[in-house]
């Protein structure tokens, strides 16, 4: 079945350092990619997508990459900062294209 | 706040019990989403709808079962539950479904406790 790998589970960080955060997904059909991020007791809410038609999109601090060949994507935040701490979800649409199929999500902290 | 809303915030239960969910949003959207959140399975989609009508069932258990009278409104209806069952349920809303790059609105979920 369609699945979606996220690595790491868990990333460590000291403020101002880049983090970056990958995900594979099994289905070459897929061509939408969002990241949602969730904050400790807080639902999960958008901060990026990406759609198949490009390789790079960036947002200030945050940026995806997209590699179709290879079935890849990537988020990077650059200069963290401890608002920043949260975790972190990829997805991307299942095969038959009625839902996202997330990722098992990156807990990333950021100490000051 | 994204204008979709959760019923009840807490909700403790117990294996006999039957009890219900609410979600409810206010965007106008046309498809809805439950999801279960467990530390084992962070985001498990468990039933799509859209316009009413439900496109996907994740091989979710018949102890959940889900209604949608119109595009505003999505319940789970719980019954004779198991203690694997307690999970923080989230309901979701987007415009559309499909393959329509549209972004989900989430709402605050409810705490589920069975015992």
């Amino acid at each position: 079945g369609e699945n979606v790998e996220q690595h790491p589970s868990t990333l460590s960080v000291q403020e101002g350092d880049s983090a970056v955060i990958k995900c594979t997904y099994s289905d070459s059909a897929s061509n939408y990619f969002p990241w949602y991020k969730q904050e400790l007791g807080k639902r999960p809410q958008l901060i990026i997508d990406i759609r198949s038609n490009v390789g790079e999109k960036k947002d200030q601090r945050i940026a995806v990459t997209l590699n179709k060949t290879a079935k890849h994507f990537s988020l990077h935040i650059t200069e963290t900062q401890p608002e920043d701490s949260a975790v972190y979800f990829c997805a991307a649409h299942n095969q038959a294209g009625t839902a996202l199929i997330f990722g098992k999500g990156t807990t990333l902290s950021v100490s000051s | 706040e994204t204008g979709v809303t959760q019923t009840p915030r807490h909700l403790v239960m117990g294996m006999t019990n039957k009890k219900s969910l609410k979600c409810e949003q206010h965007l106008g959207h046309n498809a809805m989403y439950w999801y279960k959140q467990s530390a084992k399975k962070p985001l498990e989609l468990m039933f799509v709808y859209s316009l009413e009508e439900r496109v996907e069932n994740n091989s979710v258990p018949s102890r959940f079962s889900p209604e949608c009278p119109n595009s505003s409104h999505l319940f789970l209806h719980l019954h004779t539950l198991q203690p694997e069952d307690s999970a923080l349920y989230l309901c979701a809303s987007s415009q559309d479904q499909g393959f329509s790059y549209n972004e989900q609105f989430f709402g605050p979920g409810t705490r589920l406790t069975v015992l």
